[in-house]
């Protein structure tokens, strides 16, 4: 059973570009959620999506925004990027997540270094 | 908000040896997930804990959950140098947000 993928794994931009991550859930999965983790802050919370509709949202600027296709795939997409945006972001899939002992699967991460 | 304190943050134990993580959190949740993560790794799901009185084992991994004490504990019986990691609980609060704590270093050494 494939896992959630995320691309690219790597990348370098500079300051003031902006940036898109795409991730593809399990299969079957419909619910993705985005995390960034840095060594200051930790894991924290970017947004969700279920059927294409944004369930629930982090107190991240506006730069930082996401979409989720049809196919559950799901991009994010960060603009006018920042120093401070250099992060490892992290995807998990999950079935639903209303209820039951629902697993949030996680990618293996981008790591985005902006010079 | 829901503020999620986790502790100790570093941990360095002797192979063999017991010990427990805390996790404290500040407001009701219904789901309680500890995940573990190596170096440059992603994060790897360990337990889901759903009610009050909760106790999943696996391996030498013991998670239990008071949603009473809003507690949980991770518990490790005779480490071993492959626990090394580090380790997170996260509370859910609505939909499928996790609230992270700050992780547990958890190093054994032979």
């Amino acid at each position: 059973k494939a896992g959630v993928t995320q691309t690219p794994r790597y990348l370098i931009k500079t300051r003031g570009q902006q940036v898109t991550l795409s991730c593809s859930p399990i299969s079957g999965h419909r619910s993705v959620s985005w995390y960034q983790q840095t060594p200051g802050q930790g894991l924290q919370f970017l947004f969700e999506y279920f059927s294409e509709t944004q369930r629930n949202k982090g107190n991240f600027p506006g730069r930082f925004s996401g979409r989720q296709f049809s196919n559950s795939r799901s991009e994010m997409n960060v603009s006018t990027l920042e120093l401070g945006d250099s992060a490892l972001y992290l995807c998990a899939s999950s079935r639903t997540g209303r209820s039951g002992a629902n697993v949030l699967t996680f990618g293996a991460g981008s790591r985005l270094t902006v010079l | 908000e829901l503020k999620v304190e986790q502790n100790p943050l570093f941990l360095s134990m002797q192979e063999g040896k017991n010990y427990t993580i805390y996790c404290n959190y500040s407001t009701t949740s219904d789901r309680l997930y500890w995940y573990r993560q190596d170096p440059g790794k992603s994060l790897e799901s360990l337990f889901v804990l759903l009610s009050n009185g909760a106790v999943k084992q696996e391996g030498r991994l013991m998670a239990s959950l008071d949603t009473k004490a809003r507690l949980s504990t991770l518990h490790i019986t005779a480490a071993v140098h492959d626990l090394s990691a580090t380790y997170f609980c996260a509370p859910k609060t609505g939909g499928n947000k996790l609230v992270f704590g700050a992780g547990t270093i958890l190093r054994v050494k032979s």
